[in-house]
């Protein structure tokens, strides 16, 4: 069973602090990593992908990608009120098309 | 706005009926994937079409089973409804697997209910 990992929170971070999320996973064969944000009642939004080892930074968003220890992070920098919601960790296998999801975690951004 | 669209937005149906979802790709994209999201838990994969044809399936019984067309949309299909296929359903379109791209986008879903 390949098996992606979050701590489902909530996490509770001021307004203007980091934040910072996490993700392990299971498979060695994974190729494809992605951060999915999902608002309550809504579906999943893509924010950020990485591929490679090391970091990608896209605006206030930064994912960190560990191979050799299986992880995967997500920080927000400034986090606001808005930054409210689950944030979903998907990965692919090298073997297939399909995104394998974590529970997600559970951010909360208080002013 | 993602592009994807899916219909309907929700559906209540009674156990042992039959129900059809449909989903609009994104334009380039030719690629489907459905997904089953219960209540608290991340979205389960349940099968991906490209190319008309089946090209990867979940953990989901037959019962569970889809369709694309020429134009890319797709059809999931759920015969005997069952209490727990209560859920959202995601439907994410994406470019040609194998392409290097894998990034899939999520349509608004359909929320199912079986009483």
């Amino acid at each position: 069973q390949k098996e992606v990992e979050q701590n489902s929170g909530p996490l509770s971070v001021p307004e203007g602090a980091i934040a910072s999320l996490n993700c392990t996973y299971s498979d060695r064969g994974s190729q494809s990593f992605f951060w999915y944000r999902q608002y309550s009642g809504k579906s999943p939004e893509l924010i950020m992908f990485i591929y490679s080892n090391g970091d990608k930074e896209d605006g206030r968003f930064t994912a960190q990608l560990n191979k050799a220890s299986q992880y995967v992070s997500l920080l927000i920098r400034d986090s606001q009120p808005s930054d409210s919601a689950t944030y979903l960790c998907a990965v692919r296998s090298g073997s297939g098309y399909a995104l394998n999801f974590g529970k997600g975690t559970s951010l909360l951004v208080t002013p | 706005e993602t592009g994807v669209t899916q219909s309907p937005t929700h559906l209540i149906k009674t156990r042992g009926q039959q129900v059809t979802l449909r989903c609009s790709s994104q334009s380039g994209h030719n690629t489907v994937s459905w997904y089953q999201q219960a209540l608290g838990q991340g979205p389960q994969f349940i099968f991906q079409y490209y190319r008309e044809e089946e090209n990867g399936r979940g953990n989901f019984p037959p019962r569970f089973s889809g369709l694309q067309f020429p134009n890319y949309s797709s059809e999931l299909n759920v015969n005997a409804l069952e209490l727990d296929d209560s859920a959202l359903y995601l439907c994410a379109s994406s470019s040609s697997p194998g392409l290097g791209s894998y990034e899939q986008y999520f349509g608004p879903g359909t929320r199912l209910t079986v009483t």
